[in-house]
């Protein structure tokens, strides 16, 4: 199994609704992402974990909560949110925290805040 | 700091045309990694190649080919005898010890 899986696919949510993304692998990858990407934009690194631990928080507002329950999976809980959060949130898992083997991502969940 | 440069914003070509995809970076790290990745229309992003700093060797892989560049800090990227199924961003990225930086991406569309 060479993917990462992200589920929703797609989600619509009001600002006071509560919301989780969720993401798996099983490629025994130990370092798990999370990215943002608006519309003609690269993805912006959000979260790094490691080892199931937080490594990284690219100072992402606290209406962004991630969990890595255990190494094959990652969840981006989501709350209060506003509509510039609207945008694909990208999945991705490396072998290691650095990504010099390369990084797999999924397919995004593609994020509608109304 | 890291940045990486993906000067052409959109390119057209005619199928089978040849295109080459460029990408300057810049870095103080003295090892780096440098990646290509294709976003089609569905959006995820599908890893193309890694290249490692101490590596300047090009790389065929089918239509695909690479030219690093460390002396002008470039990775290009071409395809040959481009297909309908090359249109997509194409992003150029760099990793060194800190994070990965991405380029603005280069929108390829191929037209048969």
């Amino acid at each position: 199994d060479t993917e990462v899986t992200q589920t929703p696919k797609h989600l619509v949510m009001g600002m006071t609704n509560k919301k989780s993304l969720k993401c798996e692998q099983h490629m025994g990858h130990r370092a798990m992402y999370w990215y943002k990407q608006k519309a003609k934009k690269p993805p912006e690194l959000m979260f790094v974990y490691s080892y199931e631990k937080l490594s990284i928080n690219e100072s992402v507002p606290s209406r962004f909560s991630p969990e890595c329950p255990n190494s094959s999976l990652l969840n981006l809980h989501l709350h209060a949110l506003q509509p510039e959060d609207s945008a694909l949130y990208l999945c991705a898992s490396s072998q290691a925290r650095q990504g010099f083997y390369g990084y797999t991502f999924g397919s995004g969940t593609r994020l509608t805040v109304v | 700091a890291q940045k990486v440069t993906q000067a052409q914003t959109e390119i057209s070509v005619v199928e089978k045309e040849d295109v080459t995809l460029d990408c300057v970076y810049e870095t103080r790290d003295t090892t780096y990694y440098l990646f290509w990745y294709k976003q089609p229309p569905s959006g995820e992003l599908v890893f193309l190649i890694r290249r490692n700093s101490f590596d300047e060797q090009n790389e065929i892989s089918g239509r695909y080919s690479w030219n690093f560049q460390k002396s002008t800090s470039s990775f290009n990227f071409t395809i040959t005898a481009s297909q309908v199924v090359d249109s997509a961003v194409y992003f150029c990225a760099l990793e060194g010890y800190q994070k990965v930086t991405f380029g603005t991406g280069t929108k390829l569309q191929v037209i048969p």
